[in-house]
C-alpha cells in the first residue's frame, strides 16, 4: 500500500463545473498538507497548504483536511480551461528536513 | 516571494558526457533542497535530499556516484549527471524548502536528453 493514494484520472469536466480532487493517506504523523499544480513540462507550483485539520479557502480554491479519516480534498469552483493541469497532493511530518510524500497526481481537463 | 530558479530548462548532451543542473532559491534561504526525477505522466520520484554544508542523502536505488549533488550554500544546489546515457533522459526537478516554514517550492524543471 502506498503512503499516499491519489486517483490519476484523467478527469474531464465542462467549464464552470465544481471540481473535487482527493487524496488518502496512511501515515497519521503527517501534519502539513499541500496541493501543487503542474502544467505540462513545468515544475509543480504550490497552490494551497494547510496545517493539521480544517479548511482553507483562496479564491476559487478550497482545501480540506480530515485527519480522522486521513483524507484531503481540493475543490475548484467555477473551473476554467486554464485550470487544466495535473494536480499533486503532498504531505509531510513536522517542520524540519523532512521530505514530502507525493500522490501520483490527477490529470484534469476543463472543456470550454 | 519563494522563487526557485532552475537552469538550464532543457539540455541535450552526448552519451558519456556530464551535465550540471543548477537550482537557486532567489528570495529565501533553503537549508534543504530536494532533487526529483519525473517520467512522462508519472509523479515525482525523489532522488536525493541535500542539506547545506553536508552530504546528500540518496534514495534507495539512486547511484550517488552517477548523480552528484552539491549544496554549497543556503541558496544553491547542483545536480551533476555524470557519464550520461540515454536512459538518464528525463525531466529533473529541484525543490527548495523554506527555512522558516515547512513549504517546498519547485524549480521549473530541466528536460535532459542524452543522445
Amino acid at each position: 500500500q502506498k503512503e499516499v493514494e491519489q486517483d490519476p484520472g484523467p478527469l474531464s469536466v465542462p467549464e464552470g463545473a465544481i471540481v473535487s480532487l482527493n487524496c488518502t493517506y496512511s501515515n497519521s504523523a503527517f501534519q502539513y498538507f499541500m496541493w501543487y499544480r503542474q502544467y505540462s513540462r513545468k515544475g509543480p507550483e504550490l497552490l494551497m497548504y494547510t496545517y493539521s485539520s480544517g479548511n482553507k479557502e483562496d479564491g476559487r480554491f478550497t482545501a480540506q483536511v480530515d485527519k480522522s479519516s486521513k483524507y484531503i480534498s481540493l475543490f475548484i469552483r467555477d473551473s476554467q480551461p486554464s485550470d487544466s493541469a495535473t494536480y499533486l497532493c503532498a504531505m509531510s511530518e513536522v517542520q524540519g528536513a523532512q521530505k514530502l510524500v507525493f500522490g501520483q497526481g490527477t490529470r484534469l481537463t476543463i472543456n470550454p | 516571494g519563494a522563487v526557485v530558479s532552475q537552469h538550464p530548462s532543457w539540455v541535450i548532451c552526448k552519451s558519456g558526457t556530464s551535465v550540471k543542473i543548477e537550482c537557486r532559491s532567489l528570495d529565501f534561504q533553503a537549508t534543504t533542497m530536494f532533487w526529483y526525477r519525473q517520467f512522462p505522466k508519472q509523479s515525482l520520484m525523489l532522488m536525493a535530499t541535500s542539506n547545506e554544508g553536508s552530504k546528500a542523502t540518496y534514495e534507495q536505488g539512486v547511484e550517488k556516484d552517477k548523480f552528484l549533488i552539491n549544496h554549497a550554500s543556503l541558496t544553491l544546489s547542483t545536480l551533476t549527471v555524470t557519464s550520461a546515457h540515454p536512459e538518464d533522459s528525463s525531466f529533473y526537478i529541484c525543490s527548495a524548502r523554506d527555512r522558516g516554514r515547512s513549504l517546498a517550492f519547485f524549480g521549473q524543471g530541466t528536460r535532459l536528453t542524452v543522445v
